[in-house]
């Protein structure tokens, strides 16, 4: 079974602060995506990777960078938090197809 | 611009009581159309990958079918426990990344 592990299941910052999520992945797979989750606006796709060292932006990636140095590690960074970043963040990865999420991290900016 | 739409928002049911999801979608060259099952305060769980019209695969009492225009998730006798949001997704031909749609609450009334 594919095992993708995101490094907090809940999390609370303070605006202005610089968060880390981290993600990790088991199945030796190239893909790596990360996503916000919001009621009424579904999943919305901020970077993807393809492989170490790269990175693509999604639809929304303003505000967050994100760093894959190693290929079973891809970390999303919020460089200046802001209350509108607080959200759901799922992480994903895939090999062929489908894609495979983590139980995702609930992020409060207060 | 493609899209993925999924009807109803919300539904609830008896339990027992058969019916049908369904996610409509306009994407240039189909690679994959798949279903996801979400419990609250987790990540979606990949339930089934369905590649071209008139496939259809089964789990337990899901049932997925594929037209060249929609997909139907057909849950037979549901139970409490059938109780989540359903997410379906497509791909094309021409790159990995996914389109979700925004998914169905499913309630199971015991």
């Amino acid at each position: 079974d594919v095992k993708v592990t995101q490094s907090s299941r809940y999390l609370v910052k303070r605006t202005g602060e610089k968060v880390f999520l981290e993600c990790v992945q088991d199945m030796d797979h190239e893909n790596m995506f990360w996503y916000r989750q919001d009621p009424g606006l579904g999943l919305r796709l901020i970077y993807f990777s393809y492989d170490v060292k790269m990175k693509e932006k999604g639809d929304i990636p303003e505000g967050y960078s994100v760093s894959r140095e190693k290929k079973e590690r891809f970390s999303l960074i919020l460089e200046s938090a802001s209350t509108n970043q607080t959200s759901m963040y799922l992480c994903a990865t895939q090999g062929n197809q489908p894609q495979h999420f983590g139980d995702g991290t609930r992020l409060s900016i207060l | 611009e493609d899209q993925v739409t999924q009807s109803p928002e919300a539904l609830r049911l008896q339990e027992g009581e058969s019916s049908s999801l369904n996610c409509s979608y306009t994407v240039s060259g189909l690679r994959g159309l798949f279903w996801y099952r979400q419990d609250p305060g987790k990540g979606p769980e990949f339930l089934f990958t369905l590649y071209s019209a008139g496939e259809e695969k089964e789990k337990e009492r899901l049932k997925a079918t594929l037209t060249k225009k929609e997909s139907f998730l057909h849950i037979t006798a549901p139970k409490p426990e059938d109780s989540a949001t359903y997410l379906c997704a497509a791909t094309e031909n021409r790159d990995d990344k996914i389109i979700f749609g925004k998914g169905t609450r499913l309630h199971i009334l015991p």
